[in-house]
């Protein structure tokens, strides 16, 4: 089975670009989660979706991020512009509707701001 | 209150030793307590979990201790071998889609 796809794996940017994260959830799966991981701050949730409608977006942490699920089976999350402090891993994660569900993760995206 | 406090941030143990992480939280509404085990350039994966009506778990060289008074839970790995070398979350969540991740304990086993 396909688990959760993102890409790119790395982008590496200048400041002020945008920059635009895919994933593509399990087939199936019906919440979707984006985090992201820095050494700092460890891994905190930005923003998740239940059926493709946005659920909780208080870890989102300002207006240059916004994330979007058109569908079921993909969902996008842009900073637009970027800035250094922005540089981190970046994970999408699904899982199935309901209580104590397991999340499954990608590999993550490593984005780089110069 | 929504906090998962871990410790220690890392952790070196000898191949065969016991290797023990331990987290607490505050938030009573807490039902639900996974651990996550992430490898290098991997995404985290859910490795055993436990609900507050037991006190311990155990799946393989695998354990959570669960003290729902003191509001405490840890992981323990038996018999830690070099493949355990990893970086381990503990999580909380009330029942509904979120889960609340503790800031992570980076284990090296040394061989």
């Amino acid at each position: 089975d396909a688990g959760v796809i993102q890409s790119p794996r790395h982008e590496v940017t200048e400041m002020g670009q945008e920059v635009t994260l895919r994933c593509k959830p399990i087939s199936g799966h019906n919440s979707l989660f984006w985090y992201r991981q820095t050494m700092m701050r460890g891994l905190e949730l930005l923003i998740y979706f239940n059926n493709n409608v946005p659920i909780d977006d208080s870890g989102m942490p300002e207006d240059r991020f916004s994330a979007k699920m058109p569908n079921a089976s993909f969902s996008t999350l842009k900073i637009q512009p970027s800035e250094p402090r922005d540089s981190a891993v970046y994970f999408c994660a699904s899982s199935l509707e309901g209580s104590n569900q397991p999340q499954h993760f990608g590999d993550g995206t490593r984005l780089s701001i110069l | 209150q929504q906090q998962v406090k871990q410790s220690p941030q890392s952790l070196i143990v000898q191949k065969g030793g016991i290797s023990i992480i331990n987290c607490a939280y505050e938030n009573t509404a807490f039902d639900y307590f996974p651990w996550y085990q992430q490898f290098p350039g991997k995404g985290p994966a859910l490795l055993i979990a436990i609900r507050p009506d037991v006190s311990e778990k155990k799946e393989g060289r695998f354990t959570i201790s669960f003290n729902k008074s003191a509001k405490q839970f840890s992981l323990h790995i038996m018999d830690s071998q070099p493949g355990d070398s990893a970086t381990y979350f503990c999580a909380a969540s009330t029942g509904d889609d979120k889960i609340i991740f503790g800031k992570g304990t980076r284990l090296h086993i040394l061989p």
